[in-house]
């Protein structure tokens, strides 16, 4: 659904730590779900994506981890960097099931690397 | 490569002035194309998207259009800006094959009504 409130969570971890953003999803009939990176006054950058079918996925530092059971997605970064700051977006696509490429997008975590 | 262009980047416009924002994708023949607006501290939410020339599909009621005159041209318009049109408008394109091909952001036109 939409996101309300205007206070984002925020993490702040020290360079050189590992990262973990959570999400929470709502629609259990969402097929595939994607990571977004936004840098203050930019537009979001893919980062992963990870399809209904999968638990687990990695990219360069980057992993994401699905459990339907409990409709629950997480971002993993390793080594955080001062550069990886931004806010981070997770977001749903129903696939077939919903309106054409319909991307709902949750809250948004504010992450904050410590140098 | 695929790029996404937006302009303008920023714009400050009275209260009931038209609105006309731009969008054109380079690189790529027959995308999906999408308006989102995403308002400060919030995430984003889908105001229009289209499959082809002259398709547009509407998924809030608002004051604001788009049309889509060209097959990697997408623009967003309004007759009369209110207060609440401002915020942070996205562009975004994905290849069209499948409703869950990845969406990829342009860099945003930062809109503010007076």
């Amino acid at each position: 659904g939409e996101s309300v409130g205007l206070h984002l969570p925020t993490l702040s971890v020290q360079e050189g730590d590992n990262s973990i953003i959570n999400c929470a999803y709502s629609n259990s009939a969402s097929d595939y779900f994607i990571w977004y990176k936004q840098e203050s006054g930019k537009g979001p950058q893919f980062i992963i994506d990870i399809r209904s079918n999968m638990d687990k996925r990695q990219g360069q530092r980057v992993t994401v981890l699905l459990n339907k059971t409990v409709k629950h997605l997480s971002l993993q970064i390793a080594a955080t960097q001062p550069g990886d700051s931004a806010v981070y977006f997770c977001a749903e696509n129903m696939g077939y099931g919903g309106s054409q490429g319909n991307l709902i997008f949750g809250k948004g975590t504010k992450l904050s690397v410590k140098p | 490569s695929q790029t996404i262009h937006q302009w303008p980047a920023t714009l400050v416009q009275p209260v009931g002035s038209p609105l006309s924002l731009e969008c054109t994708v380079e690189g790529t023949s027959n995308p999906n194309l999408y308006w989102y607006r995403q308002a400060a501290g919030r995430g984003l939410q889908l105001l229009f998207y289209s499959v082809g020339i002259g398709q547009i599909s509407s998924e809030v009621p608002q004051n604001l259009s788009a049309s889509r005159p060209q097959d990697r041209q997408f623009i967003l318009s309004s007759k009369k800006l209110l207060l609440s049109d401002s915020g942070f408008y996205l562009c975004a394109w994905s290849s069209g094959g499948h409703p869950t091909d990845t969406q990829y952001f342009g860099p945003g036109t930062r809109l503010t009504v007076l």
